[in-house]
């Protein structure tokens, strides 16, 4: 069972406009991972936090984790059409066997010219 | 950076019959396997957990005598959908670990049974 909640589910906005979504989950974790997945394409890793880090960015990209709360946001700044796409969530849970992602509902973003 | 291909990217078969999809690890060696499914607007469902050498670890609700997976070295592994049907219809996405890589995901496979 998928073991993250994502929201929004799905998102609309305008090119130029900040995106923000957010992810929650139910266990202790090692790390959490976030994906972008264009339309019939597999995954394209974008960042990964992990549970003892608060906040990471990469580019137009800023992610947070709270573990108190079990959650964690992906803020995509100044987006682009290109932007357009599913984000997923992924937790690397502390008791998992196999070292197994959990992936979240995902948030279909899009991002209008 | 680390690369896994996956093929084919397509593929249509009819009812009854089987279909193998690889997943590659170009670049580095895949000590563990994963197999997922992905319905159209939904996310990824884990199916089954492979290390190299040894047999596949099912999820919950995934029939092992149907999807066949073989793990049979560090950079290469398979899913067999056996005697298939329309409801096996659906986007199947391998990833890859390893000891100096993270996850790595295949580009996926876009199956259809008729």
């Amino acid at each position: 069972s998928q073991q993250g909640e994502e929201d929004p589910q799905a998102l609309s906005i305008q090119e130029g406009e900040n995106a923000t979504m957010n992810c929650s989950y139910k266990t202790s974790i090692n790390n959490l991972q976030w994906y972008r997945q264009n339309s019939g394409r597999g995954l394209v890793h974008l960042i990964l936090i992990r549970s003892n880090e608060r906040e990471k960015h990469s580019g137009r990209l800023r992610v947070t984790l709270d573990t108190s709360k079990k959650s964690s946001s992906l803020l995509i700044t100044a987006s682009r059409a290109a932007d357009t796409a599913s984000y997923f969530c992924a937790t690397d849970p502390v008791k998992a066997a196999g070292n197994k992602l959990t992936f979240g509902g995902g948030t279909r973003v899009l991002v209008k010219p | 950076g680390a690369v896994v291909s996956q093929h084919p990217s397509r593929v249509i078969c009819k009812s009854g019959t089987s279909v193998k999809i690889e997943c590659r690890s170009l670049d580095f060696q895949a000590t563990t396997m994963f197999w997922y499914r992905q319905f159209p607007k939904q996310s990824l469902m884990l199916m089954a957990t492979s290390n190299e050498g040894s047999k596949a670890t099912y999820e919950q609700g995934v029939e092992k005598d149907k999807f066949l997976i073989n793990h049979a070295s560090l950079t290469l592994s398979t899913l067999t959908v056996t005697s298939a049907h329309p409801e096996d219809s659906s986007f199947y996405i391998c990833s890859a670990s390893g000891r100096d890589a993270g996850y790595t995901f295949g580009s996926g496979t876009r199956l259809t049974v008729v």
